[in-house]
């Protein structure tokens, strides 16, 4: 148990709906990180926030969103969802904002299916 | 920017035999380097990293990676597979910098046969 929980593990919905997945970091890690698994383009990250602020972007489409609250969790929100968008979702913590050392622990992730 | 690559999607090897899953990596900065394991239905899980301190890197259930500069690479190996070992493995790089997000490879699907 790496103490990132993420819910729900499962979502299954229909394309154009919205989603929202969350994700809690360890406790004192300040660093947020949203990444997607697909079959088609592996593992990709998405973005980043530390202490409730964004720090980096990746390959995140503009019909997704993401945001850290104060008390430090995390939500990944999908919207106009698309078949292609149907992956598993995952959240990692780190205590630390940069630097490129510090590990990321990884939720067990949420797996999104659209119909 | 930087890059994994992991030549090949699945290696097969009997059990008590040696484990070398390759990683070739691409940065124009000094990288640190991870592997992680991702077994089935679950999130992914450390097992080394490399920070620029010794280049052989020794991590969890027994494995261990060699950082090679001039041959750009990060290579993980194992002396003797077990059964248990049977998962993705994945290669990952980051940099210093404004932040830490890992660039990861493909992945590996490791077997293992009794």
């Amino acid at each position: 148990d790496s103490g990132v929980t993420q819910t729900p593990k499962h979502l299954i919905t229909a394309t154009g709906q919205r989603v929202t997945l969350r994700c809690s970091p360890r406790s004192g890690d300040l660093s947020v990180y949203w990444y997607q698994q697909s079959l088609d383009q592996g593992l990709q990250f998405l973005i980043q926030y530390y202490n409730g602020e964004e720090r980096a972007k990746g390959n995140i489409l503009e019909r997704f969103s993401a945001q850290q609250f104060p008390d430090l969790h995390s939500e990944l929100n999908l919207s106009s969802l698309e078949l292609g968008d149907s992956a598993l979702y995952f959240c990692a913590s780190s205590v630390v904002a940069s630097g490129g050392a510090g590990e990321q622990f990884f939720g067990p992730g949420t797996r999104l299916t659209v119909l | 920017a930087q890059s994994v690559t992991q030549l090949g999607s699945h290696v097969s090897v009997s059990e008590g035999a040696l484990v070398l899953l390759r990683c070739n990596y691409s940065s124009s900065v000094p990288p640190y380097l991870f592997w992680y394991v991702q077994y089935p239905n679950q999130g992914l899980q450390l097992l080394l990293k490399y920070t620029s301190a010794a280049t052989l890197v020794k991590g969890i259930n027994g494995f261990e990676a060699e950082f090679k500069k001039s041959e750009t690479s990060f290579h993980l190996t194992k002396p003797s597979a077990h059964m248990s070992d049977a998962a993705e493995y994945f290669c990952a790089v980051s940099v210093v910098g404004a932040n830490s997000k890992l660039t990861f490879g493909k992945g590996i699907t490791l077997s293992v046969r009794p």
